[in-house]
């Protein structure tokens, strides 16, 4: 079965700071890979995804994630975060050889300080 | 437009109760997904529709979840004899066809409470 952790419950940052969330999955085969956000009493809404192709893939509001194959990961970044990127984040894996069940990992939740 | 669209947004019932939560997803989208976050977690994996029929229904956790969508476009999930582990948010998203379809929209979810 697949599954997906990601390392940090509750990260704390400072107005720009930098951000690397991570995640890893488990599913030796093709994966399409996401992270979806979810703004303080908000929806949860797609920041980016991967299919295929460049494995550094860039989203909205600043973010990027980059598919490392060999070490299942999937890790978030942004180089300068801001106040109002306080939410809770999260990565989700679709093997493609499940169609289209998806699998999300717990969750970190992102603080930044003003 | 209109995004997807969830009733009730919360929802309190008695152990044992009968209990119906609806989703509206986006106009078009033949794709439908029902899933359960429990606090502290991320969302589980219910049930998958395209168009009218469960394309999957490997998430739901025994007999007593069920989920239709008689027209391809509405969906309930329905919960029989409910119990306390069943207090979660039931979040609904729906996705398009084509390149896009592995984007899922989501709604806001139902909040159930099962005393």
């Amino acid at each position: 079965a697949q599954s997906v952790s990601q390392h940090n419950h509750h990260v704390i940052l400072s107005e720009a700071a930098s951000l690397e969330l991570g995640c890893n999955y488990s599913y030796g085969g093709t994966v399409n890979l996401f992270w979806y956000v979810q703004y303080p009493g908000q929806h949860l809404q797609l920041l980016l995804k991967y299919f295929s192709g460049d494995p550094l893939v860039k989203g909205i509001k600043g973010f990027e994630a980059e598919f490392i194959k060999s070490k299942f990961s999937f890790n978030l970044r942004k180089p300068s975060v801001q106040w109002s990127d306080t939410a809770e984040y999260f990565c989700a894996v679709n093997a493609v050889n499940y169609g289209q069940n998806f699998v999300f990992g717990p969750g970190t939740r992102l603080s930044v300080l003003p | 437009g209109a995004g997807v669209s969830q009733t009730p947004s919360n929802k309190v019932t008695e152990k044992g109760k009968y209990v119906e939560l609806r989703c509206d997803p986006i106009s078009g989208h033949t794709a439908l997904y029902w899933y359960r976050q429990s606090l502290g977690q991320g969302p589980e994996f219910l049930i998958y529709f395209q168009g009218t029929g469960a394309a999957d229904d490997s998430g739901l956790p025994n007999d007593r979840f069920f989920a239709v969508r008689p027209e391809g476009s509405v969906s309930t999930l329905k919960i029989q004899r409910t119990e306390r582990g069943d207090s979660a948010v039931y979040l609904c998203a729906s996705s398009p066809d084509g390149l896009d379809r592995y984007t899922q929209y989501f709604g806001p979810g139902t909040r159930l409470t099962v005393l």
